[in-house]
């Protein structure tokens, strides 16, 4: 099945510094969703985008659905330790009926920080 | 407290051999979903069900059996088929078709095929 082009791959940053990540695909999506993982832990939704345009923010994480809804970013801001993990985009085609839920993933971003 | 439980959290088993994944949720969402995770890449869905009974095939079910008994429970077999199943696999549910597709995660199982 199709994923999506998530860049960067990884990210190695200092304590305090901004990051930020994105996530593209040669398909319209009507939902972007973006997720941290915890080394051996499931994923956690940080933020969820439903309309072309939204910019939605979640504390130090923004993340915004590219007009063009083949792209979504997420940023973080005044990044922490506890920032440490793997990000995944994951956006879905909103084809209704069966195709509910079926999501398609980005490769991770993996992002380290430095103190 | 409501969640998806998934056990055991590392699992061992000798080449051959097939092992049977447990996932529970307690959420009373509608469908249920399973991901195999290998390094370096992004989660690649094995099976899903979207209600008792009934489930499709992902992207990779070859090797992989699920069932459907009940609506909370949805054990992923990993059969002698499946040539390299040693991986993190991830459970996860979403409430229903109204639910705005956000999938919620379990804790995941690490196996290990020695």
């Amino acid at each position: 099945g199709q994923q999506l082009n998530q860049s960067p791959q990884s990210m190695f940053i200092q304590e305090g510094e901004d990051v930020s990540m994105n996530c593209t695909s040669s398909s319209i999506f009507n939902t972007w969703l973006w997720y941290k993982q915890d080394p051996g832990e499931g994923p956690v939704l940080l933020i969820a985008l439903y309309k072309a345009g939204e910019l939605t923010s979640n504390g130090r994480l923004t993340a915004q659905f590219g007009i063009t809804r083949k792209d979504s970013f997420l940023n973080i801001s005044a990044s922490i330790p506890s920032d440490v993990g793997i990000y995944f985009c994951a956006g879905h085609r909103g084809a209704g009926g069966t195709s509910y839920g079926k999501l398609t993933f980005g490769q991770g971003t993996i992002l380290t920080v430095h103190p | 407290d409501g969640g998806i439980t998934q056990s055991p959290k590392y699992l061992f088993r000798k080449e051959g051999q097939n092992v049977t994944l447990s996932c529970e949720q307690n959420l009373n969402h509608d469908a249920m979903y399973w991901y195999r995770q290998d390094p370096g890449q992004g989660l690649r869905l094995i099976y899903y069900s979207q209600i008792v009974n009934d489930f499709q095939k992902g992207d990779i079910a070859e090797g992989y059996s699920v069932s459907r008994e009940k609506k909370e429970s949805f054990p992923l077999t990993v059969t002698s088929a499946q040539k390299n199943p040693t991986a993190f696999y991830l459970c996860a549910s979403i409430e229903g078709p109204s639910s705005y597709n956000e999938q919620f995660f379990g804790p995941g199982t690490r196996l290990t095929v020695l």
